[in-house]
């Protein structure tokens, strides 16, 4: 089993749609969550970490379930601008984080 | 305000060449990561450093070594490339890994 699982996609969404990713992970430890964004040909960025108490940064939203072991991205009124993959990450133990394999996200005009 | 910087940005190699690839942070971070990412298997750690003289495995290390002899430098070698080496390798800093990492942009590797 992945330590990290995201489903690939790719999600098709029209401008202004909302969105959900989920993701599961298999590590009940896990201490620190985030979501990562990476462009076609570029390094993943740092989107959002995301806390227990669920977190909000303008048009996204994510949420931490423990007892489920799955972490979710929110984002409403999709721009064009959103179209990307989308990394779950998380910290298993140590100083690492585990990379999911992404969902790839394509919002048209 | 470089960040992590990699270089070379792209390589080409024939098999069994070798080379060194360079990651210099300017972020003080006290740990770097070396990731490799293929399509559909995510990024899939290499090798590690939790400070100045430290390296450690990761997920993937056959066939690769490192060094981090300065702090601000991670340096990920191939010994003697192959196809199967053949990717588009990240390098990571961190001050803490409750902060997430900060990537530099990449080195596309080719091994024919």
């Amino acid at each position: 089993r992945k330590e990290v699982e995201q489903d690939p996609g790719p999600f098709n969404v029209p401008e202004g749609a909302t969105v959900a990713f989920n993701c599961t992970y298999s590590n009940s430890a896990s201490q620190s969550f985030f979501w990562y964004r990476q462009d076609c040909r570029k390094e993943p960025k740092l989107l959002m970490s995301v806390y227990s108490s669920g977190n909000e940064d303008g048009r996204f939203t994510a949420q931490l379930n423990r007892a489920s072991q799955y972490i979710s991205l929110l984002i409403r009124d999709s721009k064009l601008s959103d179209s990307a993959t989308y990394l779950c990450v998380v910290n298993e133990y140590g100083n690492k984080l585990v990379f999911g394999a992404g969902t790839i996200l394509r919002v048209k005009s | 305000n470089a960040g992590v910087t990699q270089t070379p940005k792209f390589r080409v190699l024939k098999t069994g060449q070798s080379m060194t690839l360079l990651c210099a942070q300017d972020m003080n971070h006290e740990y770097m990561y070396w990731y490799r990412q293929d399509p559909g298997m995510g990024l899939r750690l290499i090798h590690y450093s939790v400070g100045e003289g430290t390296t450690a495995k990761g997920e993937v290390p056959d066939g690769y070594n490192v060094s981090r002899l300065k702090k601000q430098n991670f340096l990920l070698g191939l010994e003697s490339a192959a196809p199967s080496q053949t990717s588009v390798y990240f390098c990571a800093g961190s001050q803490q890994v409750n902060y997430g990492y900060t990537f530099g942009s990449g080195t596309r590797l080719t091994v024919v």
